[in-house]
C-alpha cells in the first residue's frame, strides 16, 4: 500500500534540534491530517488541511508547525521539542472533510524519540 | 466530554470467533468506523456503520446500535495475521473523528 507515504520512518532528535516530517499522498485527495499516537492512548488530531487551507488546530503547542504547499504534500516542522512529544506521528488523507462516510487513509507513521 | 471505550487487550484462539466491543458518548453521531493497525504499520479501514444493524464483509462484521451508543466488531475464523490493534472511531456532529484507544488482539495457536 503506497497511497500515503511518510518520511522519515524513525527519527531521534535532541530538544534543541529542528527537524521536519514529510507526508505525501498519491490518492488525489483534498484533505490531509496530522495525528499523534501515544501508547495506549487515542489518536490525537493535531492539524487538518482541506484544499491547502488549515481548518483545524487542536491547541497544538507552537513547537509543532504544519505546512501544506499543495494538496498532495504535508509537512510537520519540529523545534525545541520535549521528551513527552515522543510518539508515533501519523499522516492521513481523505477526499475532503465534509462527508460522514469520508474515510481517512493513513501513512505508516514516523516514530519520533526526543532525548 | 466525548468518550470512546474499548477493552485494552483481548486474547483469542486461531480458528475461533472474537467480538470487540466499543461504546461511545459523543456530541452527535455521523457514523462509526473500525480500523485495523498492525504493530508499526498504518491503521487501515475495515468498516463504516451509520445505520443500526450488522454489516458483513467476509470474515469481519460490524454492528451498530445508535440508541445504546454501542458497536462491536466480530472476527470469525481467526487467523494469526489478525493479531493487531483494532481502533473504534465515531464522527461527531462537527464531523470530527473521536478515537478510542484501541484494542490489542492477541491470537494464540
Amino acid at each position: 500500500e503506497t497511497g500515503v507515504t511518510q518520511t522519515p520512518r524513525h527519527l531521534v532528535m535532541g530538544m534543541t534540534n529542528k527537524k521536519s516530517l514529510k507526508c505525501e499522498q498519491h490518492l488525489g485527495h483534498n484533505a490531509m491530517y496530522w495525528y499523534k499516537q501515544s501508547a495506549k492512548k487515542p489518536l490525537e488530531l493535531m492539524f487538518v488541511y482541506n484544499f491547502k487551507e488549515q481548518t483545524e488546530n487542536n491547541s497544538v503547542p507552537s513547537r509543532f508547525s504544519p505546512e501544506c504547499p499543495n494538496s498532495s504534500h504535508l509537512f510537520l516542522h519540529l523545534h525545541t521539542l520535549q521528551p513527552e512529544d515522543s510518539a508515533l506521528y501519523l499522516c492521513a488523507s481523505s477526499q475532503d472533510t465534509s462527508g460522514g462516510a469520508e474515510t481517512q487513509y493513513f501513512g505508516p507513521g514516523t516514530r519520533l524519540l526526543v532525548l | 466530554g466525548q468518550n470512546i471505550d474499548q477493552p485494552t487487550e483481548m486474547t483469542a484462539t486461531e480458528g475461533a470467533i472474537v467480538q470487540i466491543n466499543c461504546t461511545y458518548q459523543t456530541s452527535g453521531f455521523n457514523g462509526l468506523f473500525w480500523y485495523q493497525q498492525h504493530a508499526g504499520e498504518a491503521p487501515t479501514f475495515l468498516s463504516y456503520n451509520v445505520l443500526d444493524g450488522l454489516e458483513e464483509k467476509g470474515r469481519f462484521s460490524s454492528f451498530l446500535s445508535r440508541s445504546k451508543g454501542y458497536s462491536y466488531l466480530l472476527l470469525k475464523e481467526l487467523q494469526m495475521k489478525d493479531s493487531a490493534s483494532y481502533l473504534c472511531a465515531v464522527r461527531d456532529s462537527n464531523y470530527q473523528l473521536i478515537w478510542g484507544a484501541g484494542t490489542k488482539l492477541i491470537i494464540k495457536p
